[in-house]
C-alpha cells in the first residue's frame, strides 16, 4: 500500500531531551515535507526536501532540523525540545518537487514536550 | 504578503443540508488550489484540486469547489451533508514552490 508512515504517533518528553521523528514513504516521491499543525493555525510547513541531499527551511524552521540521505526517509530532529513545540507534526510527500503535485499526508504525530 | 483566509473557524450544519466552506487568497497570480479533509486522528485526505480550465471542480465524496478570480475565492460545496462528512476542512494554494493552508473550518454534522 502506498504510504507515509510516521513514528512515533504519540510521544510525550521533557524539554532538553533530543528527539527525533521518522518518516518514510514508499511512492518513490522526490518531494518531502514536515508541517506543524496548531490550532487556530492550519498547518505551518517547518522544512521541505526537493531531492536527496537537497533541503530548505519553511515558514518555521526554529528549533528543528532535517535530513535527506535517502529517497525515502525524512527524518525530523528536536535537537533541544522546548513546550512551544508541543504540537501534531505531519509529514507529506509528493511526486514532484512542487507543491502543485498532491501530497500524500502520514497520520501525524503527536507530540507534548514537558 | 501572501495569504489563505478560511473566514469560519467552525460550521454546525444538520445532516442532509447543504454545505459551503469559503475561501479567500490573496496572491500575485493565479495560484493552484486545494482542499484537504481531516477527519479526528487522521492525516489530511486530498478532496479536490483546481489548476486550470473550468472553475466548477468535482472532488470526491460528493465535493466540489468554484473558483472565482474576481474574488479571489474557491469556496467549497455539498448539496446534502452526511454525518460523515463531519471533520475539518483546509484550503491549500500552491504559488511560487510554497503551499500554504489556511487555517481550517471545523464542520459539525447534527442529526
Amino acid at each position: 500500500e502506498a504510504q507515509v508512515t510516521q513514528n512515533p504517533r504519540y510521544l510525550i518528553t521533557v524539554t532538553g531531551k533530543k528527539l527525533t521523528v521518522t518518516c518514510s514513504q514508499n511512492m518513490n516521491h522526490e518531494y518531502m515535507s514536515w508541517y506543524r499543525q496548531d490550532p487556530g493555525l492550519g498547518l505551518r510547513q517547518i522544512y521541505y526536501s526537493m531531492n536527496v541531499e537537497v533541503t530548505d527551511k519553511g515558514d518555521v524552521p526554529e528549533g528543528y532540523k532535517v535530513s535527506r540521505k535517502e529517497k525515502r526517509n525524512f527524518p525530523l530532529i528536536l535537537e533541544s525540545p522546548s513546550p512551544n513545540q508541543t504540537s501534531l507534526y505531519f509529514c507529506a510527500s509528493s511526486l514532484e518537487a512542487a507543491g502543485a503535485n498532491v501530497l500524500t499526508f502520514g497520520a501525524g504525530s503527536r507530540l507534548t514536550v514537558l | 504578503a501572501q495569504s489563505v483566509t478560511q473566514p469560519d473557524i467552525h460550521i454546525t450544519v444538520s445532516e442532509g443540508a447543504s454545505l459551503e466552506l469559503r475561501c479567500n487568497y490573496s496572491y500575485g497570480a493565479t495560484p493552484y488550489l486545494f482542499w484537504y479533509v481531516q477527519s479526528p486522528g487522521q492525516g489530511l485526505q486530498l478532496l479536490l484540486k483546481y489548476f486550470s480550465g473550468d472553475t466548477l471542480v468535482q472532488g470526491i465524496k460528493g465535493f466540489e469547489a468554484e473558483f472565482k478570480r474576481s474574488q479571489s475565492s474557491f469556496n467549497l460545496r455539498k448539496p446534502s451533508v452526511h454525518w460523515s462528512d463531519a471533520a475539518e476542512y483546509f484550503c491549500a494554494v500552491y504559488s511560487w514552490g510554497k503551499l500554504q493552508f489556511g487555517a481550517g473550518t471545523q464542520v459539525v454534522v447534527t442529526p
